[in-house]
């Protein structure tokens, strides 16, 4: 399997502007999650889908985030507008209720966005 | 709120030389603890699950243990090639999301 692929690996873009994050999760997997890692505050749940359906979203920092999952095979991430303090490496995780069960997340390798 | 606490952050260790993470938590009710390895650049890869007091899993020169109030993951005679971050997460009944610490990272010289 190819694993959880996220594009793109590495963003900048000045504040402002809009990014969008994607991520395509292993398939048969029916849970995805989104994670943001900065050095300031560690690994953070912003938000999880089931079934493509969002489940918690209440890590999403502010309005300008939004996540959606319009298939089980593709999910967004988007922030509008982006500001410096949005900087850091973004991750997409995907498992299934068994896996999940056992606490095993499968992750991608992150986007890096960079806000300038 | 669930807290999940981690020590030292750093760690740097000759080739042999053996030593102890710590995870605290601090959660309503645990339902599992997971440790996860990091690499830079990579996504978190996970490593072992923990459910109640006194459960032991090893892997290789990794081994961890579960008490009511921590889990530690303690390395045999590290190599180089142990040289990572490793993370622990916490679950909680009727919720499927892992709430994870900040991390320590291990550096192993030879």
């Amino acid at each position: 399997d190819a694993g959880v692929i996220q594009s793109p690996r590495h963003e900048v873009t000045e504040m402002g502007q809009e990014v969008t994050l994607r991520c395509k999760p292993i398939s048969g997997h029916d849970y995805l999650f989104w994670y943001r890692q900065t050095m300031m505050r560690g690994l953070e749940l912003l938000i999880y889908f089931n079934n493509n359906v969002p489940i918690d979203d209440s890590g999403m920092p502010e309005d300008r985030f939004s996540a959606k999952m319009p298939n089980a095979s593709f999910s967004t991430l988007k922030i509008q507008p982006s500001e410096p303090r949005d900087s850091a490496v973004y991750f997409c995780a995907s498992s299934s209720l068994g896996a999940l069960n056992t606490g095993e997340l499968f992750f991608g390798e992150g986007s890096r966005l960079t806000v300038l | 709120e669930d807290q999940v606490t981690q020590s030292p952050e750093a760690l740097r260790l000759q080739e042999g030389e053996s030593s102890s993470l710590n995870c605290s938590y601090t959660v309503s009710g645990l339902r599992g603890l997971f440790w996860y390895r990091q690499d830079p650049g990579k996504g978190p890869e996970f490593l072992f699950t923990l459910y109640s007091a006194g459960e032991e899993k090893e892997k290789e020169r990794l081994k961890a243990t579960l008490t009511k109030k921590e889990s530690f993951l303690h390395i045999t005679a590290p190599k180089p090639e142990d040289s990572a971050t490793y993370l622990c997460a916490v679950q909680v009944p009727r919720d499927y999301k892992l709430s994870f610490g900040a991390g320590t990272t291990v550096t192993v010289r030879a």
